[in-house]
């Protein structure tokens, strides 16, 4: 079966870093590659950008260039969305979802939670 | 980047009555690249339709799209009771890719 499993809920302050982590099974991961998606509480999607696992070339949004960074490690077949300095503004709920080369997200992670406050 | 602007915002319908949603984009969106997608409360978005018109695997055929240029539709032939849900459009024609703000199907 294909999945995308991501890491589970962090609960962190303004100022910290995070790493949060999208793991491909039941498909060849460096065939397709991630993207991430952003959905503000009781909002829309937006995409944040995406990585080629295969070669880790990546493209952002310009909303988003900057702020985060899109990386993954092929050798165990994950993803990862990382902040240095989280902001409030940043609570979301953060789904990963893979495309091939015709660019359509066909498969999505569960969603990672991510509430930040002081 | 193209904006995506989705009609009505909410749609109140009973069970076997059609619905149709629009989604309209402020330039052309290449090759048709717009897709529709699903969300229910509490879980990812599912994919819907591809290529404005093609049907993802597993989608049943009561759902179906439509539309070229800067002007797309999704049509839910029969509600059924599982359809009453958020409905998504995006293009990944041009970067950034970008979604529309969603119109809720909702139960009259």
């Amino acid at each position: 079966e294909v999945q995308l499993v991501q890491s589970g809920a962090e609960v962190k302050k303004p100022g910290e870093s995070l790493r949060i982590s999208c793991k491909g099974s039941g498909y060849r991961f460096t065939s397709y590659w991630i993207n991430w998606v952003r959905q503000m509480p009781g909002k829309g999607l937006e995409w944040m950008g995406t990585i080629d696992p295969s070669d880790s070339h990546t493209n952002y949004s310009p909303s988003f260039q900057g702020h985060v960074t899109i990386s993954a490690d092929k050798s165990i077949s994950t993803a990862y969305l990382q902040w240095n300095s989280l902001k409030a503004s940043d609570t979301a709920v953060y789904y990963c979802a893979r495309h091939f080369s015709d660019y359509v997200m066909d498969v999505w992670g569960q969603g990672t939670t991510v509430p930040v406050s002081s | 980047e193209i904006v995506l602007t989705q009609s009505p915002g909410t749609l109140s319908l009973s069970p076997g009555e059609r619905a149709t949603l629009s989604c309209r984009a402020s330039q052309s969106v290449g090759a048709s690249y717009l897709a529709w997608f699903q969300q229910k409360p509490g879980q990812a978005p599912r994919l819907l339709i591809y290529g404005a018109s093609n049907r993802a695997t597993g989608i049943p055929d009561r759902f179906s799209g439509s539309g070229s240029g800067t002007d797309f539709t999704l049509t839910i032939s029969r509600l059924e009771p599982e359809d009453f849900a958020v409905y998504y459009c995006q293009q990944y024609g041009s970067s950034p890719w970008t979604f529309g703000q969603g119109t809720k199907v909702e139960v009259k």
